[in-house]
């Protein structure tokens, strides 16, 4: 089976420039997740889905962030404009909600903002 | 709100042997999930073992095991035998159960493996 499938895997671009990062869940999956790897924070949560509507996006920096699920099978996460603090490692997970079981995390886009 | 620490930022083994590393968390929930999870520098991260909170057996797969304290709010990871591919970053992780499903992540232990 297909895990979760991210892209891109690397995206380097200029500060000032809209970046779109990409998710596929694993199919099935009701809850998907998006997360930012940095050394100094380490993981931190910025939103999740649950059947394709948002319920806490409390963890978005801010307004320059957005993410979208328009359906099961796709999100997306947008920062415009992009700044250098923004560099990091974004992951994005799913799971199917069922009370045990864990999240599945894709491997993760590593953004560098010049 | 709930926490998770682990106060290990860096630990060093020689293969073949077993080693600890530590984890605790805060919360005033009695029901709930912990988690370690292996993060290689393939930068995937995989799942190691689970707990449920309501159960006292200490959960077990293959060489990884964990130390549940309750009471104490502890759950260390164990790696017996260490091997070479164990070398990564873990991270410990709690939610609770039955309300949502986010995660909470202590900020991570990097396990050099010396051969």
């Amino acid at each position: 089976d297909a895990g979760v499938i991210q892209s891109p895997r690397h995206e380097v671009t200029e500060m000032g420039q809209e970046v779109t990062l990409r998710c596929k869940p694993i199919s099935g999956h009701d809850y998907l997740f998006w997360y930012r790897q940095t050394m100094m924070r380490g993981l931190e949560l910025l939103i999740y889905f649950n059947n394709n509507v948002p319920i806490d996006d409390s963890g978005m920096p801010e307004d320059r962030f957005s993410a979208k699920m328009p359906n099961a099978s796709f999100s997306t996460l947008k920062i415009q404009p992009s700044e250098p603090r923004d560099s990091a490692v974004y992951f994005c997970a799913s799971t199917t909600g069922l009370d045990n079981q864990p999240q599945h995390f894709g491997d993760g886009t590593r953004l560098s903002i010049l | 709100a709930q926490t998770v620490t682990q106060s290990q930022p860096e630990m060093s083994v020689q293969e073949a042997e077993t080693v600890t590393l530590s984890c605790t968390y805060d919360t005033s929930e009695s029901d709930y999930y912990l988690f370690w999870y292996k993060q290689p520098p393939s930068r995937q991260m995989i799942l190691v073992i689970r707990q449920e909170a309501y159960k006292q057996q200490n959960a077990t797969e293959n060489r990884f095991s964990v130390n549940f304290q309750k009471a104490a709010k502890s759950f260390s990871l164990k790696i017996s035998d260490s091997q070479l591919g164990d070398a990564a970053m873990y991270f410990c992780a709690y939610r609770r159960r039955n309300r949502d499903d986010k995660i909470i992540f202590g900020k991570g232990t990097r396990l050099h493996i010396l051969p």
